[in-house]
């Protein structure tokens, strides 16, 4: 099966600096790639995803990368904030051949802390 | 995107018991998922639930520990049965948006404490 490897487990960043996380996948066959994040005690909540259609995607301060080649995907946040401190998953999909759906597989998540 | 209400929100149970968890969705949608996410680690998908058919389960999860009802288009239960320690955890349930087809997205969740 599918599996994501995500780094780093903890990264912390001053406010204003820019942060990278960067995830690597397994199964060639995935063509979508979101991204979650998980504020403490919260629910994950999408905040973009990318098709393997596509080489970038690019929200505000938040932009994804793919190489589907290397099979590696990135997060790009810039002007990191405080309110941006949460832990991010970045996850693929797998089409199922039966039993329907779209399985996400979750990398490990990665702590980001933005220090003022 | 689809506004999910899970509940109960949090519960503290005795082993041997069971608890069924509700998953409440907005709008009609043809998956959805149940996942669980151990203290400070990532989410963990235990079964996917299409309406009108058996949920399909991920290997270590057995429908006999983990029934799952799918009544409709936009209800879902899942059930942790005989509950052990082992069991406490945080229970998500996620939906796939049939629009933008893959997007996922996730209920607040059930936060379990078995003792």
């Amino acid at each position: 099966g599918e599996n994501v490897e995500q780094h780093p487990s903890t990264l912390s960043v001053q406010e204003g600096d820019s942060a990278v996380i960067k995830c690597t996948y397994s199964d060639s066959a995935s063509n979508y790639f979101p991204w979650y994040k998980q504020e403490l005690g919260k629910r994950p909540q999408l905040i973009i995803d990318i098709r393997s259609n596509v080489g970038e995607k690019k929200d505000q301060r938040i932009a994804v990368t793919l190489n589907k080649t290397a099979k590696h995907f990135s997060l790009h946040i810039t002007e990191t904030q405080p309110e941006d401190s949460a832990v991010y998953f970045c996850a693929a999909s797998n089409k199922r051949l039966t039993g329907g759906g779209n399985k996400l597989t979750f990398g490990t998540g990665t702590q980001l802390k933005v220090e003022l | 995107s689809a506004v999910i209400s899970q509940k109960p929100s949090r519960d503290i149970c005795q082993r041997g018991t069971s608890l069924t968890i509700q998953c409440q969705v907005d709008s009609q949608v043809t998956m959805m998922f149940w996942y669980r996410q151990q203290p400070g680690q990532s989410l963990t998908l235990i079964a996917t639930a299409n309406q009108g058919s058996e949920a399909t389960y991920e290997s270590g999860f057995v429908i006999d520990k983990f029934p799952i009802s799918r009544p409709n288009l936009t209800f879902s239960t899942l059930t942790v049965s005989n509950m052990s320690p082992e069991d406490s955890s945080i229970y998500l349930c996620s939906v796939e948006d049939d629009v933008r087809a893959s997007s996922r997205y996730f209920g607040a969740g059930t936060r379990l404490s078995v003792l």
